[in-house]
């Protein structure tokens, strides 16, 4: 069935950059995201990225997709401790309105 | 603009108490969604309706129940809340037909619902 998988925990200092991986096993998904949760808060959309595509670059955010290994990372450049969430994947597929998530990355950022 | 409003923020329940959740959103979304989110375990869809008047189950649709008698709202209930029930809740939505077609409109959260069962 589908699936989408990623490590649970990131840690990373601020001002290098943190790379969060992701793998999906559904090869008929259109879009790929990464939303955001800040504590005590609901996802908030970040990027995504047309299955089509090989990469996604907006600002500090670089999405790569590597659709022979059903392999999706987001890169984030220079990170900030304003940073710190947890970071969820998520493939869409069925006309759009099914999505999976994954379990999300906790990324941590040290000052 | 709203977006996605869910209520309550928070609620404490004794095991077998009912309640009802809200959800409204004002984006004319087609598309709504309840998901419960546990630890490590990501998001998991309990029902979700893709218009008014319909409802289907999702991957854990035991103990609840949904109804979406308009288009804006999607209630979710629990008739005798469980101590396996605790949990953080988060409605979305998705799709408005005015943007274009489904493919590429993203679900829009709510805050989450903080629900403690005892």
């Amino acid at each position: 069935g589908e699936d989408v998988e990623q490590s649970l925990f990131l840690s990373v200092r601020e001002g290098d950059s943190s790379v969060i991986n992701c793998t999906y096993t559904d090869s008929s998904s259109t879009y790929l995201y990464w939303y955001k949760q800040e504590p005590g808060a609901g996802l908030q959309l970040l990027t995504y990225i047309f299955s089509n595509m090989d990469m996604k670059q907006d600002q500090r955010l670089t999405v790569l997709l590597n659709k022979k290994d059903k392999h999706l990372s987001l890169r984030i450049a220079d990170t900030q401790t304003g940073d710190s969430a947890i970071y969820f994947c998520a493939e869409a597929y069925t006309g759009g309105f099914k999505t999976i998530f994954g379990a999300g990355t906790r990324l941590f950022v040290k000052a | 603009n709203a977006g996605v409003t869910q209520t309550p923020k928070f609620r404490v329940l004794k095991t077998g108490q009912s309640m009802t959740l809200l959800c409204a959103q004002d984006m004319n979304h087609e598309y709504m969604y309840w998901y419960r989110q546990d630890p490590g375990m990501g998001l998991r869809l309990i029902h979700y309706s893709v218009g008014e008047g319909t409802t289907a189950k999702g991957e854990v649709p035991d103990g609840y129940n949904v109804s979406r008698l308009k288009k804006q709202n999607f209630l979710l209930g629990l008739e005798s809340a469980a101590p396996s029930q605790t949990s953080v809740y988060f409605c979305a939505s998705s799709y408005s037909k005015v943007v274009g077609t489904a493919l590429n409109q993203p679900q829009h959260f709510g805050d989450g619902t903080r629900l403690s069962i005892l």
